[in-house]
């Protein structure tokens, strides 16, 4: 049964650039959720897609967007990237329907941001 | 909006003894409470749940405890052993909004 998988596991840009990161959710679930997690902190929520559609928003500026395919995967891109955004990018998914905030989360991406 | 408090931020035992988080929170709407453990460089993973018709849980070493009345929920873990050290998340949720919110995280040491 494979858990959740994302790519890349590390990654390096510079101010301005922009980045998409990657997520294969767990085998049988439709529901993807991203967050970020900087140094020493909790992940925050970023957002969560289901159905290929953005189901609800944590408090991030428009630079950061997502997409949803219809094989249940998923996207994160950020742009115009500042030294700020360098953190552990997250992805959990879940199953829509009873028990869906069960979230299992994936090994995450590292972003550096120069 | 929800907010969930967290403490102690760092706890140190010597193996064999128990270990106790606790978390506070202030909306009364929550009514999901996950606990998940992170290693060092490692993905945050599930160690335990509880939903806010339960008072407690517990699995094998693992127990949560939730006081809906107080807004606090706890972590107890017993025997505590070397490979238990990891950062400790409280999260929660409520009703039809989807996202977890995490607590700072409490870094755990077992010592041996």
């Amino acid at each position: 049964d494979a858990g959740v998988t994302q790519s890349p596991t590390h990654l390096i840009k510079t101010r301005g650039q922009q980045v998409t990161l990657r997520c294969s959710p767990k085998s049988g679930h439709d529901t993807v959720s991203w967050y970020q997690q900087a140094l020493g902190q909790g992940p925050q929520f970023i957002f969560q897609y289901y159905e290929e559609e953005e189901r609800q928003r944590g408090n991030f500026p428009d630079r950061f967007s997502g997409h949803q395919f219809p094989n249940y995967s998923s996207e994160l891109n950020v742009n115009a990237l500042l030294l700020g955004d360098s953190a552990l990018y997250l992805c959990a998914s879940s199953l829509a329907g009873m028990n869906q905030e069960t979230q299992y989360f994936g090994p995450g991406t590292r972003l550096l941001v120069l | 909006g929800e907010n969930v408090e967290q403490h102690p931020s760092t706890l140190s035992v010597q193996e064999g003894d128990s270990a106790v988080i606790k978390c506070t929170y202030s909306d009364s709407a929550s009514n999901y409470f996950p606990w998940y453990k992170q290693e060092l460089g490692k993905r945050p993973q599930l160690i335990i749940d509880i939903r806010s018709n339960v008072g407690e849980k517990k699995d094998q070493r693992i127990a949560v405890t939730l006081n809906k009345t107080a807004k606090h929920f706890s972590l107890h873990i017993t025997e505590t052993q070397p490979e238990d050290s990891a950062v400790y998340f409280c999260v929660l949720s409520k009703g039809s909004n989807y996202k977890l919110t995490f607590g700072k995280g409490t870094l755990l040491t077992v010592n041996p």
